[in-house]
């Protein structure tokens, strides 16, 4: 068990739809990290926050947005969802965010878009 | 940009058997490198990192990797696998920034 929890485990929706992912970090971690797990794209980063602030930014969609809240837990918000949005979303927490920290990974959070 | 190449997509060996995992990178800073194992329906668990103390990584489970700088590579060894092994295994890269650029993953089967 890394400590990250992440909510809900498996989310089931239809394309046009929102969803919003949630991620607690390891207890005294700073910061979050979001990654997408998709057959076709393998492990791609997407955002990384530190302390409530946006501090890097991947390959993450206009759609998709995401915010750190001043109890340090996490959301990531999809919307107007796509078939192509289907892939598992991992969130990833360090405790200062510095390059070459370990980030721990909660299990996942299976998005499914019909 | 960083970026992380992983020799096999499937590799299979037997009970016993060494595990040898390829990975090679490229990065126009010192590089700090990670293998992570993922089981079946779980997350990322960190094995061990590299992160210029020394060049031979132990880690966790018997499995250790070596950094070769003119080889651009940080292979992940184990010398006698073991059925729990059986997993998908993961080489990343922390470029200039925080985040983690990973390769495409091995998957590690394990015959009896």
């Amino acid at each position: 068990d890394s400590g990250v929890t992440q909510t809900p485990k498996h989310l089931i929706t239809a394309t046009g739809q929102r969803v919003t992912l949630r991620c607690s970090p390891r207890s005294g971690d700073l910061s979050v990290y979001w990654y997408q797990q998709s057959l076709d794209q393998g492990l791609q980063f997407l955002i990384q926050y530190y302390n409530g602030e946006e501090r890097a930014k991947g390959n993450i969609l206009e759609r998709f947005s995401a915010q750190q809240f001043p109890d340090l837990h996490s959301e990531l918000n999809l919307s107007s969802l796509e078939l192509g949005d289907s892939a598992l979303y991992f969130c990833a927490s360090s405790t200062r965010g510095d390059r070459g920290e370990t980030q721990y990974f909660g299990p996942g959070t299976r998005l499914l878009v019909l | 940009a960083q970026s992380v190449t992983q020799l096999g997509s499937h590799v299979s060996v037997s009970e016993g058997a060494l595990v040898l995992l390829r990975c090679n990178y490229s990065s126009s800073v010192p590089p700090y490198l990670f293998w992570y194992v993922q089981y079946p329906n779980q997350g990322l668990q960190l094995l061990l990192k590299y992160t210029s103390a020394a060049t031979l990584v132990k880690g966790i489970n018997g499995f250790e990797a070596e950094f070769k700088k003119s080889e651009t590579s940080f292979h992940l060894t184990k010398p006698s696998a073991h059925m729990s092994d059986a997993a998908e295994y993961f080489c990343a890269v922390s470029d200039g920034a925080q985040k983690l650029v990973f390769g495409q993953g091995t998957r590690l089967t394990i015959n009896p």
